[in-house]
């Protein structure tokens, strides 16, 4: 089974600067996709932005960019300009076939 | 408008009680999922459909019971649960070939389960 860390449990950032959020993850397939998701108070998880593994080209949305490592089974998230909205738990999650694993998120603060 | 429309909102139950959670969704997607989310834990698979078929099933209790009678709706039937069933429930969806979602998942809003 794949594993997926996300070590910081909370983070916090000051509004406009930006804040990298780290995710690992562990899998032996070749072939696989890497997602981003924001769940705010409201509850609903968002897909923020997805990596595809066999593409080297980092993926980016607006602000949000990730550097995906794949040797280092590395992929972090980069949010530019922080924005009050940003403020949310943050799940990495990784797809091979029908199997989803999730982190255990991250809880973003933005400080005004 | 999310897409994916889940139902309570908000449920609180009794250990003897019976009572049904209900997600659906307008997506068009041929897959549904339920998931358990509790604090500090990973998302947590429960199940799984395909074109109404139930393709996956996560060794959940049988005091969960899954419900799929179109491509649209899903249901969690509930009945006698322990109070460390208490949890966050997410529905999903996605569009792929047997529950595929390469292009990741849907979810709805959930529906915050207390067991008193």
């Amino acid at each position: 089974a794949q594993t997926v860390t996300q070590s910081q449990p909370e983070m916090s950032v000051q509004e406009a600067e930006t804040v990298t959020l780290s995710c690992t993850y562990d899998t032996s397939e070749s072939d696989y996709y890497l997602f981003w998701y924001k769940q705010p108070p409201s509850r609903q998880m968002i897909l923020v932005i997805r990596q595809e593994a066999y593409k080297q080209q980092n993926a980016t949305e607006n602000r949000f960019s990730v550097n995906f490592q794949k040797a280092a089974k590395s992929f972090s998230l980069k949010i530019s300009d922080s924005q009050l909205g940003d403020a949310a738990m943050y799940f990495c999650a990784s797809n091979t076939g029908n199997q989803f694993y999730f982190g255990t998120g991250t809880s973003l603060t933005v400080i005004p | 408008e999310t897409g994916v429309t889940q139902t309570p909102r908000h449920l609180v139950m009794g250990m003897t009680n019976k009572k049904s959670l209900k997600c659906e969704q307008h997506l068009g997607h041929n897959a549904m999922y339920w998931y358990k989310q509790s604090a500090k834990k990973p998302l947590e698979l429960m199940f799984v459909y395909s074109l109404e078929e139930r393709v996956e099933n996560n060794s959940v209790p049988s005091r969960f019971s899954p419900e799929c009678p179109n491509s649209s709706h899903l249901f969690l039937h509930l009945h006698t649960l322990q109070p460390e069933d208490s949890a966050l429930y997410l529905c999903a969806s996605s569009q792929g070939r047997r529950g595929n979602p390469n292009y990741g998942y849907t979810f709805g809003s959930g529906t915050r389960l207390t067991v008193v």
